[in-house]
């Protein structure tokens, strides 16, 4: 069965603090790594996919590496704002898979003004 | 551009009756995939679907649920004869490139059984 852990389950900081997250994920027959953002209520949004081993990505204050051959992603936010507050998701796709990305359970970020 | 359509948002059924969930894809978007969040769970790969056709049904259960997405019009979620179990948040995605690539997400739609 492949799983994929996230960590921690959720998360409290003060506006202006750094923050990261974890994304465990099975390191054999990896395709690519997807980040969602979630806002409660809302759709989720679309991060980062990452593809290649070593990879790292930003977009703005948010930004991601990637470890395929020990099969972990960081998530890190700089200078966290409470607008980031919502739940992280990382999904894990396998080689061959089609249209099926193995979702964690995310991280709830809650950022205090 | 309008984003990944649900409908209904929210949609209450009693135990036997049928559910049917609309997506209606992005403008130019023909791969639709449905997900669903079952209580306290990550979201669950159900079916991948590309116009007229069913490219993957791995995560679908095997009874009552089926799916299609015709050439003109919505994706469609089907569930025959709903049971307490069935009680989830069903959130559609779609891409305009195979699997899953640069895939968005519906609001999707809260079913409750009762």
């Amino acid at each position: 069965i492949l799983n994929v852990e996230q960590s921690p389950q959720s998360l409290h900081v003060q506006e202006g603090d750094s923050t990261n997250f974890t994304c465990s994920f099975p390191s054999s027959n990896f395709y690519a790594l997807h980040w969602y953002r979630w806002e409660t209520a809302k759709s989720p949004e679309a991060l980062f996919v990452m593809t290649l081993n070593g990879d790292e990505k930003k977009k703005g204050r948010i930004s991601a590496t990637l470890n395929t051959k020990e099969g972990y992603s960081y998530l890190y936010i700089k200078g966290s704002q409470p607008e980031d507050s919502a739940t992280y998701l990382c999904a894990f796709k396998p080689i061959g898979s089609q249209g099926n990305l193995i979702f964690g359970k995310g991280t709830k970020l809650s950022v205090k003004p | 551009n309008a984003g990944v359509m649900q409908n209904p948002r929210h949609l209450v059924r009693r135990r036997g009756q049928e559910a049917r969930l609309r997506c209606s894809p992005m403008k130019g978007h023909s791969h639709v995939y449905w997900y669903r969040q079952l209580p306290e769970e990550g979201l669950k790969f159900m079916v991948y679907l590309q116009k007229e056709n069913i490219i993957d049904e791995s995560g679908m259960p095997k009874e009552r649920f089926s799916a299609e997405f015709p050439k003109e019009g919505p994706s469609i979620l089907r569930i025959q004869q709903v049971v307490r179990g069935d009680s989830a948040a069903y959130f559609c995605a779609s891409s305009g490139r195979p699997l899953m690539t640069e895939a968005f997400f519906g609001q999707g739609t809260r079913l409750t059984v009762v």
